[in-house]
């Protein structure tokens, strides 16, 4: 099936500090991708909307501002949490369709911890 | 707003049973996919069944859709032990590609 990825798998930084996370498609073209949030036992949460050439849509509640979303390729969408917080610290993960399916894949997740 | 929600269970069975978990949802959809999720890891897209399907197989598994009752139950049969993880049922509504997550089924295979 097509594969996505994220970079890093883990990342510890800082309380202040940015961190970067990457989102690609390996084997297909996505104009949209999906981050998403998730604590510990529960569910995803829906954060944005991943648009290729354009803003994403941020979902009620999630701060645009703290989480930016560049969406420069069909293959590459990243998410920027800025100036990280302890409570930022959760595990983020990005998805893609592959749309001659409708089918949305997941990456493996990036766990975020903010010291 | 959470479209689906699986029957809050946890289930644990034998290996060689079968297990089975069930989605609600409320409203009207497009798609409905199941997807797992070992501890820690991301999640693996197991099967979509579209609005217009009622019943589909991959492998082991069975899904069925029942768009009268807003319900879909997943099935994996002859179960093995790698098949421990969480089990979560996600809905996508037409013109829409976002996806609601239920709350997820914890499934565990005793060997």
């Amino acid at each position: 099936g097509a594969v996505v990825s994220q970079h890093p798998s883990r990342v510890i930084c800082k309380s202040g500090t940015s961190v970067k996370i990457e989102c690609r498609s390996l084997d297909f073209q996505a104009t949209t991708m999906f981050w998403y949030r998730q604590f510990p036992k529960q569910s995803l949460m829906l954060m944005a909307t991943s648009n290729e050439g354009s803003k994403a849509t941020y979902e009620q509640g999630v701060e645009k501002d703290k989480f930016l979303i560049n969406h420069a390729s069909l293959t590459l969408s990243t998410l920027t949490v800025t100036s990280a917080h302890p409570e930022d610290s959760s595990f983020y993960i990005c998805s893609a369709i592959d749309i001659s399916t409708d089918t949305q894949y997941f990456g493996p997740g990036t766990r975020l911890t903010v010291l | 707003s959470q479209q689906g929600e699986e029957d809050p269970q946890a289930l644990s069975i034998q290996e060689g049973e079968n297990a089975t978990m069930n989605c609600s949802y409320k409203t009207s959809i497009n798609n409905l996919q199941w997807y797992r999720q070992n501890s820690g890891r991301g999640l693996v897209h197991l099967i979509l069944i579209r609005s217009n399907e009622r019943e589909k197989h991959s492998g082991r598994l069975r899904v069925t859709l029942d768009t009268s009752k807003k319900s879909s139950s997943l099935l994996i049969t002859a179960s093995r032990a790698a098949d421990t993880a969480s089990y979560f049922c996600a809905t996508a509504r037409y013109g829409n590609n976002r996806l609601a997550f239920g709350k997820g089924n914890q499934v565990v295979v005793i060997p």
